[in-house]
């Protein structure tokens, strides 16, 4: 089964911070993957799938990278409501499997 | 518009069965590479893949748990089941339905959008 590790697993900034959320996969999995936003409460939210393709509606500060092992989710320039818990999700192969999660507080 | 909601119960007992639907809206699956996945989460910890159906009764199961879970749909209904056998304690989790779209026929695998979730917790 493929592993997803987040880095790092919590972090503290500013509104109009650049914001850079890693996630790393323990084999390849070329661009097969997905990023969520997930806010106290609510059920996650899809930003990006194939590591780099924005989804519908999601803000353009939002932006993904990355391809094999090493992927990138990063924020422009934090927004009050970009204050949540993100999360990378592979879908190469099965099972699928999460990453554990990134929470972005306020500093 | 697409809309996903679960319904089940909120409190079983150790060693019972978990009976949990998903009914939903704005998506057929009897369209060719649409599918439906239940994932979960344990309070404060991370998301967790359960299991997935597809239109054409394809079925995809957790490895860790495949052995408890069972995945069905009703179509005609738009409804998809998931039953987990056995529960314990640490099965305690918000459990979420999600729906899986699919790219010029061709299944996709992450989740788009997500119902609101259910809380289930496992207590004598």
């Amino acid at each position: 089964a493929i592993q997803l590790t987040q880095s790092p697993s919590s972090l503290s900034a500013s509104v109009g911070d650049r914001v850079t959320i890693a996630c790393r996969a323990s084999q390849g999995i070329s661009s097969a993957l997905a990023w969520y936003q997930q806010k106290p409460g609510k059920a996650p939210k899809l930003l990006i799938y194939d590591a780099s393709s924005l989804e519908s509606g999601v803000p353009s500060r939002f932006s993904g990278s990355g391809s094999g092992t090493d992927f990138t989710l990063t924020i422009s320039s934090l927004q009050p409501e970009d204050f949540a818990t993100y999360s990378c999700q592979q879908f190469n192969s099965f099972p699928l499997s999460f990453g554990g999660g990134t929470k972005v507080e306020i500093k | 518009q697409i809309t996903l909601k679960e319904s089940g119960p909120t409190l079983v007992k150790p060693t019972q069965t978990l009976t949990l639907t998903c009914t939903f809206s704005g998506f057929s699956l009897s369209t060719t590479g649409v599918g439906v996945g239940w994932i979960r989460q344990p309070p404060g910890k991370a998301l967790e893949w359960l299991a997935l159906i597809y239109w054409d009764d394809d079925k995809r199961y957790s490895p860790s748990l495949k052995s408890r879970l069972t995945i069905t749909k009703d179509t005609s209904k738009n409804q998809v089941v998931l039953t987990v056998t056995n529960m314990d304690p640490v099965d305690t989790a918000t459990y979420y339905c999600a729906h899986m779209g699919e790219q010029q026929l061709v299944p996709t695998a992450w989740f788009d959008p997500w119902g609101q979730g259910t809380l289930v917790t496992v207590s004598s």
